[in-house]
Formats: structure tokens, C-alpha cells, sequence
């Protein structure tokens, strides 16, 4: 199975300040024949089920602010939130679709400073 | 608007048996991938089980495989999971969520069902 390790596990940002969530891959999830990262990230607001963001490492799903972006290829992965808002207190989940199991990193929780 | 919305959860004692439901609404059901995600309190996310659109294809996570059995009813726009052996660490949030139409992840969720295995 593929093991999805996120750092950090917590932070404590400024409003309008950046967020920066780390995903570290076991494989990678870069798939040749398309040159697309099968990896997505997603929002779980307290409360919440979760919500989808990011998709192929850097697509924003549809409605989602411009303030989230998506980089990485390969093994190593980022989401950014350029300008920390109070509505995006929630914990971060990044999490492979690349093989069966599909699997979840353990979550990263961001908290306003 | 979409709307998936699961039932069926409950106290059941280590050993029993439980069906969820999820009735989806406000879409082509039959035109997608569906799958159960589950999480423990407190807990992370971890995929339990998808199912293809006319249900030809099934697979399951390792930690449920020959316990637990997924399904549909296409005609009545349904989605189950149905659930034998149950075990404490079974116990969770139960969320039936849509996947994309392309294969990227899971744009919808229910609000979940939680299951709580305990004697």
C-alpha cells in the first residue's frame, strides 16, 4: 500500500498569512502514459465530511477560492493557502487515487495564530 | 443539487452484523463510481470500499475485505454496505461519497452515519 506521511501534523497561521501543508508519498503517484500526478487534496472543516480541493496534484475543483494551490510531481507534494482566512481553520488531508487502497495521509490540523 | 444522505447506523456488539444505506439524490446515480470512507473519532480518513456504475466492479480495503460487501440498486438511485463481523476498531463515522467522473477523488459527500461496535 501506498503511505501518504503529511507534515506537519498541526500549525498556528496569522490571518492572511501563508499555509504551507506537506504530503510525502511511499511511491510515486506520477503516472507515465498521461504525466499526471493521481493525487488530491482535501478540507474537513470541524463538523464536516470532507471536501474535495485539489485534484491531479494542481487542478482547483470547481468553486474552490484561488487562495488554495496545489504543486508537487512524483513523491512530493504541497498545498498552499496564500492568505489565511477564518473559514479555513480545518483540518488538511492529502490522498493518493493512483492504486487500490486508495489511501488518506493522517491529516494536518490549521489553527489561526 | 446533490444530495447523499446515509442511514442505518447503530450500536451493534463485536460479532454483529449492520447495513448501511445511502440514498443519493440530484444526479445520474447510475453514472458513477460510488465508495464508503469511514473515520474513527478523533480519527483520520481511510477508504473502505467503491463500486463501479453498473456494479460489475467491486473493491475493498484490506482491513474490511471478506467482512464487508458493497452494493447498489441503480433503479433506486441507492448505495449499500453492508457489514458482518464487526469488530471494535470498526467503530466510525460511515461517509458514502461520489467519485469524480473523472477518477481523481471524491467531489461529494454525505453528512455520515456513525457506527459504534461495543458489548
Amino acid at each position: 500500500d501506498i503511505v501518504l506521511t503529511q507534515s506537519p501534523d498541526s500549525l498556528a497561521v496569522s490571518l492572511g498569512e501563508r499555509a504551507t501543508i506537506n504530503c510525502k508519498s511511499s511511491q510515486s503517484v506520477l503516472y507515465s502514459s498521461n504525466k499526471k500526478n493521481y493525487l488530491a487534496w482535501y478540507q474537513q472543516r470541524p463538523g464536516e465530511p470532507p471536501n474535495l480541493l485539489i485534484y491531479w496534484a494542481s487542478t482547483r475543483e470547481s468553486g474552490v477560492p484561488d487562495r488554495f494551490s496545489g504543486s508537487g510531481s512524483g513523491t512530493d507534494f504541497t498545498l498552499t493557502i496564500s492568505r489565511l482566512q477564518a473559514e479555513d481553520v480545518a483540518v488538511y488531508y492529502c490522498q493518493q487515487y493512483y492504486s487500490t487502497p486508495q489511501t488518506f495521509g493522517q491529516g494536518t490540523k490549521v489553527e489561526i495564530k | 443539487e446533490v444530495q447523499l444522505v446515509e442511514s442505518g447506523g447503530g450500536l451493534v456488539q463485536p460479532g454483529g452484523s449492520l447495513r448501511l444505506s445511502c440514498a443519493a439524490s440530484g444526479f445520474t446515480f447510475s453514472s458513477y463510481w460510488m465508495t464508503w470512507v469511514r473515520q474513527a473519532p478523533g480519527k483520520g480518513l481511510e477508504w473502505v470500499a467503491n463500486i463501479k456504475q453498473d456494479g460489475s466492479e467491486e473493491f475493498y480495503g484490506d482491513s474490511v475485505k471478506g467482512r464487508f460487501t458493497i452494493s447498489r440498486d441503480n433503479a433506486k438511485n441507492s448505495l449499500y454496505l453492508q457489514m458482518y463481523s464487526l469488530r471494535a476498531e470498526d467503530t466510525a463515522v460511515y461517509y458514502c461519497a461520489r467519485r469524480h467522473l473523472e477518477p481523481v477523488g471524491f467531489d461529494y459527500w454525505g453528512q455520515g452515519t456513525l457506527v459504534a461496535v461495543s458489548s
